[in-house]
């Protein structure tokens, strides 16, 4: 069993719809949860960043965290051509610099 | 702030031959990570780095594999007598602290593929 485990989708959605992303993982130590977004051959660039369980909102984007159940979620509202991408969860135990990273979702928002 | 530079983008090696690749952090970063990612999975932590110091190598295959980031110049991960099953991207990030509450930073990858 992975560490931490994404449905690599494709996901296909129309612009402005609701985007819907989650991973779950096996490892309790976790306590810090990120979602990255990696654009066709770039590096993946950090879009949310929560401690612990509850709620985050930035903008456009809404990430939860379920520690009890070991799941998390990403959000994305009115979503624009722009948000078509692929999406990682990653998660690190304490303040451990190693990152354990989701195989990502691919994303396209159709205009 | 040209952010993390790694170079090459692509590099095409032969089975048997040495792969170099090179990572200059973000100004004033000091630590430095590097990550490996193949088709399908997420990206896998292999080694971090401080300046002139290996502080964490458990994820980077025991034989051909090698990291440094010296004192000056960029970090350079190496890797010796390639396989096909080395082909992969690879991510270098910096941060100012190690504390992921900071941010890393990562650069655009070297993707290697071995022929």
């Amino acid at each position: 069993q992975k560490e931490v485990e994404q449905d690599p989708g494709p996901l296909s959605v129309p612009e402005g719809a609701i985007v819907s992303l989650n991973c779950t993982y096996s490892n309790s130590a976790f306590q810090y949860f990120m979602w990255y977004r990696q654009y066709s051959r770039k590096g993946p660039e950090l879009l949310m960043y929560t401690y612990s369980s509850g709620n985050k909102e930035d903008g456009r984007f809404t990430a939860q965290v379920d520690k009890s159940s070991k799941y998390i979620s990403l959000f994305i509202r009115d979503s624009q051509p722009s948000d078509s991408a692929t999406y990682l969860c990653a998660m690190s135990a304490g303040n451990d610099y190693k990152l354990s990273f989701g195989a990502g979702t691919t994303v396209t928002v159709r205009a | 702030n040209a952010g993390v530079m790694q170079n090459p983008r692509h590099l095409v090696r032969r089975r048997g031959q040495e792969a170099r690749l090179r990572c200059s952090p973000m100004k004033g970063h000091s630590h430095v990570y590097w990550y490996r990612q193949l088709p399908e999975e997420g990206l896998k932590f292999m080694v971090y780095l401080q300046k002139e110091n290996i502080i964490d190598e458990s994820g980077m295959p025991k034989e051909r594999f090698s990291a440094e980031f010296p004192k000056e110049g960029p970090s350079i991960l190496r890797i010796q007598q390639v396989v096909r099953g080395d082909s992969a991207a690879y991510f270098c990030a910096s941060s100012l602290d190690p504390d992921p509450s900071y941010g890393y930073t990562f650069g655009s990858g070297t993707r290697l593929t071995v022929v």
